[in-house]
């Protein structure tokens, strides 16, 4: 059975910083392009960023550009994105999700985690 | 970027309705369609993806239509499990993945 869990969220402040985990198994993790996605409280989904099966390739929105990082360990089986310099705007529940066909970047998310809550305030 | 506008936003439907919701991308973006069903505290779970295709499991009332910049998502027969927001997204073009603002599905 294909697990994503998702942990790290929290509160922080303002200009802070906070690395979100996401533990994947049930599934050869290092075949698939993974995605970060997020809510904001009340709203809709917004797509954050995606990484490359060996980490070659990373892309991101506008909004979180040289200030989120994603990353992987493939040893590990797990997914990460360091969110740097965050502002009350990254408040939001922050999904980790599989792209669906292994190797492929233009997929659809099959699997998601149940999410961390993440609120940016001082 | 490009945008995806559904519609409605929201509306109201009995059990055992037909109901269609749209999807409208902002330039074409071929079958490169995914249909997402989310329930308040849940996680998204995908319907429908290449614009048509049904996920595993997911039942046959659900049905998805469209290419290139019009699309829709129907349920054939409601069922009161089928009361969530609904959400298209395109993978056609990215960064970034796009999707619908959602269109919210209530009980009349």
């Amino acid at each position: 059975e294909v697990q994503l869990v998702e942990s790290g969220g929290g509160l922080v402040q303002p200009g802070g910083s906070l690395r979100l985990s996401c533990a994947a198994s049930g599934f050869t993790f290092s075949s698939y392009w993974m995605s970060w996605v997020r809510q904001a409280p009340g709203k809709g989904l917004e797509w954050v960023a995606n990484i490359k099966q060996d980490g070659s390739e990373k892309y991101y929105v506008d909004s979180v550009k040289g200030r989120f990082t994603i990353s992987r360990d493939n040893a590990k089986n797990s997914l990460y994105l360091q969110m740097n310099s965050l502002r009350a705007e990254d408040t939001a529940v922050y999904y980790c999700a599989r792209v669906m066909n292994p190797g492929i970047a233009a997929a659809a998310l099959d699997y998601w985690g149940q999410g961390t809550l993440v609120t940016v305030s001082s | 970027a490009i945008r995806m506008t559904q519609s409605p936003s929201s509306f109201s439907a009995s059990t055992g309705d037909r109901v269609t919701i749209t999807c409208r991308a902002s330039q074409g973006i071929s079958s490169y369609l995914a249909w997402y069903q989310q329930k308040p505290g849940k996680a998204p779970k995908l319907l429908i993806y290449a614009a048509s295709t049904l996920q595993s499991g997911v039942p046959s009332r659900f049905s998805g239509s469209g290419s290139g910049t019009d699309f829709t998502l129907t349920i054939s027969c409601l069922q009161s499990e089928d009361f969530a927001t609904y959400y298209c997204q395109q993978y056609y073009s990215y960064p970034p993945y796009t999707f619908g603002q959602g269109t919210k599905l209530e009980i009349k």
